[in-house]
């Protein structure tokens, strides 16, 4: 069965430290998509990133930053110089098809619960 | 745009009652999806649809239905509200690739109390 999984329930930083959010996956197909989202305290779910499995290069954006490593079936996300903005849940999700139709549902991991110090 | 909005914010239910969750976007995307958010767990596929007039169940359909008469609008229903239907209900839209994998785009979702 396709599983997400963020071992990290919460973790704390203090502001400017840099922090790693993980993110396992478990899929049998050889073509899928990875998601990560943003829940801030606001409740509202952000899109940040989508990579396909056929793109293994780790992206950049701004302060984030992500590494897809398929060999360990993995998808991590790096916050750098963390900020009190970022304290937020984060979500790792895999797409998974629907059946016959051309769409896909998200399975979500349990996500991973941020909190940026002052 | 406005994107995906979803009324109301806020319901308190009693066991039994029923409702209608309002879900629209202005992105004019095919894909529509409702997702229900318990305590600290990630999102669960209730329904979706591929287009006006076809819906079809997700994982956890039990207690809901859905209809789908326009490309915007998307509502979601509850009938005979019960405790576990208590969460956060998020809608969703995406615009279709052919590869698959499409992005989903959330509404700011509306918190659902049945006492």
């Amino acid at each position: 069965a396709q599983k997400v999984t963020q071992a990290q329930t919460e973790i704390s930083v203090v502001e400017k430290e840099d922090v790693t959010l993980d993110c396992v996956y478990e899929t049998r197909d050889t073509t899928y998509y990875l998601f990560w989202y943003k829940q801030p305290p606001s409740g509202e779910l952000v899109f940040l990133i989508r990579r396909n499995s056929f793109d293994e290069q780790n992206e950049i954006s701004g302060r984030y930053s992500w590494n897809f490593q398929k060999s360990t079936s993995s998808f991590n996300f790096t916050i750098t110089a963390s900020q009190v903005v970022d304290s937020a849940v984060y979500f790792c999700a895999l797409s998974e098809r629907l059946g016959s139709s051309n769409t896909g549902k998200l399975i979500f991991g349990q996500g991973t619960t941020l909190q940026v110090k002052p | 745009n406005a994107g995906v909005t979803q009324t109301p914010k806020f319901r308190i239910l009693k066991i039994g009652q029923s409702m209608t969750l309002q879900c629209t976007q202005d992105m004019n995307h095919n894909y529509m999806y409702w997702y229900r958010q318990d305590p600290g767990m990630g999102l669960k596929l209730i329904y979706y649809s591929v287009g006006a007039g076809i819906t079809d169940k997700g994982e956890v359909p039990n207690g809901y239905n859905v209809s789908r008469s326009t490309t915007e609008d998307f509502p979601l229903r509850l009938e005979l509200a019960a405790p576990s239907q208590t969460s956060v209900y998020f809608c969703a839209s995406s615009s279709p690739r052919l590869a698959g994998g499409e992005t989903q785009y959330f509404g700011p979702g509306t918190r659902l109390l049945v006492l």
